[in-house]
C-alpha cells in the first residue's frame, strides 16, 4: 500500500523568494514519485518524476526536488518564485512491477500562491 | 496541450441515473487511465486499461465500468449515480507500459443533484 501527505494544503510566498512545498511519501515497494501541477479549470501537467535513476530530478519551469530515502520524502523547490507559479501541485507515487503502467496515488495538494 | 480531449466538459445528472465520460487519446498510446478528484482533494485511481483489458483497478464499485477502443479512444461509465460522485474526472494516456509520462486531459466536471 502506498500514501503520500503533503504538508500544508496552502503556502504564500513572496514573488522571488524560495519555493519550498513537502511531501512524504509511504511505500512498500521501491516507489516511482512525481510532482504534478493543475491550473484552474485545467488537467495535470507533469513537472519531474523520480524513476531511481539520479536522486536530485530536475523538471520543467525551474523547479526541482530531491528524493530522500532516509527521510521518505520529495520536496519540490524553486529558487525563485514567479507570479506564474501560482496554481495547485500534487504530489504522488506509483509502484512499477513491470506488467503495467503508473497507477498513482495523489496527496490532497498544495495550493501555492505567489505575493507581487 | 497534452492531445488528450475529454467530452463533455461539464455533465449534471439526478441521483440514480447513468453517466458516460469520453476520453480521446493521442495515436499510439494504448493505456489510459480515469481518475477522480473531488473537490479540493487530491485524483483518486479508479483503474486502467491496456490495449483494451483492463490493467488495474482502485478502490471503486463495480458501478464503475470502462471500456477501451483500438482507435485510442476510451468511456467511463457510472451506474446509480450517487451524490459523491460529483467531482472532476480526469482520464490520462500515455504511450507504453510504464515508460513513458502520463498526458491528462482537462477532465470532465460532473455533478449530481
Amino acid at each position: 500500500a502506498q500514501s503520500v501527505t503533503q504538508l500544508g494544503s496552502h503556502v504564500s510566498v513572496s514573488e522571488g523568494a524560495l519555493v519550498l512545498l513537502r511531501c512524504n511519501y509511504s511505500s512498500s515497494v521501491p516507489p516511482y514519485l512525481f510532482w504534478y501541477v493543475q491550473y484552474p479549470n485545467q488537467g495535470l501537467q507533469l513537472l519531474l518524476k523520480y524513476t531511481s535513476a539520479a536522486t536530485l530530478v530536475k523538471g520543467i519551469n525551474g523547479f526541482e526536488a530531491e528524493f530522500k530515502k532516509s527521510e521518505t520524502s520529495f520536496h519540490l523547490t524553486k529558487p525563485s518564485a514567479h507570479m506564474s507559479d501560482a496554481a495547485e501541485y500534487f504530489c504522488a507515487v506509483s509502484p512499477y512491477s513491470g506488467a503495467g503502467s503508473y497507477q498513482l496515488t495523489f496527496g490532497k495538494g498544495t495550493k501555492l500562491s505567489v505575493i507581487p | 496541450e497534452t492531445g488528450v480531449t475529454q467530452s463533455p466538459t461539464h455533465l449534471i445528472k439526478t441521483r440514480g441515473q447513468q453517466v458516460t465520460l469520453r476520453c480521446s487519446s493521442q495515436s499510439g498510446h494504448n493505456t489510459v487511465s480515469w481518475y477522480q478528484q473531488a473537490l479540493g482533494q487530491g485524483p483518486q485511481f479508479i483503474f486502467q486499461y491496456y490495449r483494451e483489458e483492463e490493467n488495474g483497478r482502485g478502490n471503486f464499485p463495480p458501478r464503475f465500468s470502462g471500456l477501451q477502443f483500438p482507435n485510442y479512444s476510451s468511456e467511463l461509465n457510472v451506474n446509480a449515480l450517487e451524490l459523491d460522485d460529483s467531482a472532476l474526472y480526469l482520464c490520462a494516456s500515455n504511450a507504453d507500459r510504464g515508460t513513458d509520462t502520463q498526458y491528462f486531459g482537462p477532465g470532465t466536471r460532473l455533478t449530481v443533484l
